[in-house]
């Protein structure tokens, strides 16, 4: 059965990077985007951005460009987030999702907290 | 600030039915992409609950059902359960920003 199974939560302080990792099974890991979204507490949902792990050709929304990489190992079947010069605001929960084809999403990640403090 | 409109709240007693809206604009929904719809509890990963608009995945109770006119979209959910409480996310594809938009999320309480 398809299943994205990603890395256990993370404390940053604010100004460095995080690596969340998103590890992909039951299915063919070429064949679909992969999507990175995030929930701030009391927030709603945040597109980051996706990526074609076909060909390792990313975009990323406009509020994270500069700051977030997004790459895949096609040879563990895994996605990558990196998130750099972190604030006390990037502290969220972060989802990969897989993308269906069709812009949708059945397939999640359980989510990786990510907290920055001082 | 998000990119597609939703109601804040709605709320219905047990057994009731209600309706979420889902407003874009002529980037997104009405530029003829389809919406989909999530079910977020705390805790857990979003759940597709409607996709294409109008698709239930299986496993998605009929009570869900989905709708699309022009740059609007909109979930209905009938015979409303306690567990249905919970906050509600409509989701479309925007090729300006070649990416995914959502709304802003509607916290359903049942009454």
């Amino acid at each position: 059965q398809v299943q994205l199974v990603q890395s256990g939560a993370e404390a940053k302080k604010p100004g460095a990077s995080v690596k969340v990792s998103c590890k992909a099974s039951g299915y063919r890991f070429t064949g679909y985007f992969l999507h990175w979204v995030r929930q701030v507490p009391g927030r709603g949902l945040e597109w980051m951005g996706r990526i074609n792990p076909d060909n390792g050709g990313a975009n990323y929304a406009r509020k994270f460009q500069g700051r977030v990489a997004m790459t895949s190992d096609t040879s563990i079947n895994t996605g990558y987030l990196e998130l750099r010069s972190l604030r006390s605001d990037d502290s969220a929960t972060y989802y990969c999702a897989r993308d269906d084809g069709d812009y949708s999403a059945q397939r999640w990640g359980q989510g990786t907290l990510v907290t920055v403090s001082s | 600030q998000s990119v597609l409109t939703q109601p804040p709240s709605v709320s219905g007693a047990p057994g009731q039915g209600v309706s979420i809206s889902c407003t874009g604009s002529s980037s997104d929904i009405g530029a003829g992409w389809n919406a989909h719809w999530y079910q977020k509890l705390p805790g857990t990963a979003p759940k597709l609950l409607i996709y294409a608009s109008i698709l239930r995945p299986s496993g998605v109770p009929d009570r869900f059902s989905g709708s699309k006119s022009g740059a609007s979209a909109s979930l209905a959910i009938t015979g409303l359960q306690a567990e249905d409480e919970a906050d509600y996310y409509c989701q479309s594809f925007d090729p300006t920003v070649n990416g995914w938009v959502f709304g802003g999320g509607t916290k359903l309480t049942v009454l």
